[in-house]
Parts: C-alpha cells; structure tokens; sequence
C-alpha cells in the first residue's frame, strides 16, 4: 500500500539559512499534518492543511511557514534556521472528509534537519 | 491543561513474557486515543486506536488496548512479546474542535530481553 512520502529524508543547513521539506500524503487523502520531533522527545504538533486550507496550528515559529498545494502535497518552509530547529519532522495525512473523525494519521518517515 | 501522560519511561521485558505500557490523558471532551510505535529513525506506525464503541481495541502486530473512562487511561497490553518488539511506544490523543491536532505522551522505551 501506498504510504505518505517526504523528501529529503535528510537535509544539512547552516544556521540562518532556508529549508524546504516536502510531503505527499497517501493518495486520496484530503488532510496533511506537520510535527516536529526533538532529540529524545515525543512529537509536537505544528500545523495542519485540510482541502488546501489550514485547519489548525500549533506552536510553529513565525519563521516557518507552510502549505497545501492543489495536488494535496505540502510544504514546510523555514527560514532562518537556528541550531534548535534540528529535529525529525514528521509529516501526516489523513481522510476527513469534514466529518470528525474520519480517519487515524498515516505517518510518513520523516525528515531529519540538522542545523550547524 | 490537557496532558498525556506515560507514567513509565523505560520497561524490559523478557521475550515471551506479556506487556503492558500505561497511558493516561487529561482532557475535558470526549477523546480519540491512538498508540504509536517508533522503531530508531524510522517514522511512526499506527497500532490502534479508538473512537467510540467498544472499549477494547484490537491493533496490529497481537496488540490490544482498553479504554477506562472513569480512569482516563488507554494502556496498551501485548500477550507475549517477541523481541522485534523492542521499539518506542507512544500514546496519543486528541480531542474537541482539534481533534487532529494530536497530543502525544513522552513516549515509552521497550527493550526485550532473551
């Protein structure tokens, strides 16, 4: 079965520059979902798209932002990295359909960032 | 404040024998209660969950989970393990308007043991 892909698996930056992390959600799925995995930690919520509009944010840094597009995949922009911002993001997706609850996340493999 | 909590950080456990990982949330709507496993730098795969209904949910991988409202947990129990199941365990929850918006527990390290 097809599962949610994100590229790159892995990204190098330096601090104060750009990245873009991308997510194609399982086909047919309407909902995407970004969270951030820390070093030893559990994944935090960040922000999620459903039908292209942001259906709900969580604590995301106004130096990242992030969007829908009209194929269903995502991206996550961040700018102005900072050593912190190294971490797993995971992106996930989701059938809703508009109706609560639809569908349990389908977690793709995530994208590991790390900031020098 | 709504809150996850997985009461126990680090369990062995000898292959073969049962298991059983706690769970227990905080929250003021009704919730929808997941458990993920991590296995090292891989993603997140869904073993169960629950939305309503019966209390007892059956996953993947010989996994079960019991809901307990009066106790506001939702521990994950396995008969007998085998040692591929040595993984990180998470619960999760998420409830009312953003029931998406998934809460997750510190997680908790399984390592098994011969």
């Amino acid at each position: 079965a097809a599962g949610v892909i994100q590229s790159p698996r892995h990204l190098i930056k330096e601090k104060r520059e750009t990245a873009t992390l991308k997510c194609y959600p399982i086909p047919r799925h309407d909902t995407v979902y970004w969270y951030q995995q820390g070093p030893g930690q559990d994944p935090q919520f960040l922000i999620s798209f459903y039908e292209k509009m942001q259906s709900d944010k969580g604590s995301i840094p106004d130096r990242f932002s992030a969007q829908q597009f009209s194929d269903y995949h995502s991206e996550l922009n961040m700018s102005s990295l900072e050593l912190g911002d190294s971490a797993l993001y995971f992106c996930a997706s989701s059938l809703v359909g508009g109706t609560v609850p639809q569908g349990e996340q389908y977690f793709g493999p995530g994208t590991r960032l790390t900031v020098t | 404040a709504q809150s996850v909590t997985q009461p126990d950080i680090h369990i062995t456990v000898s292959e073969g024998a049962s298991l059983e990982l706690r769970c227990n949330y905080s929250y003021g709507a009704t919730p929808y209660l997941f458990w993920y496993v991590q296995s090292p730098g891989q993603g997140l795969q869904l073993l169960l969950k629950y939305f309503s209904g019966d209390t007892l949910v059956q996953g993947i991988k010989g996994f079960e989970a019991e809901f307990k409202r009066s106790q506001s947990s939702f521990n994950l129990r396995k008969p007998s393990v085998h040692w591929s199941d040595a993984a990180e365990y998470f619960c999760a929850v998420g409830a009312g308007d953003s029931w998406g918006k998934l809460q997750f527990g510190a997680g908790t390290q399984v390592v098994v043991t011969p």
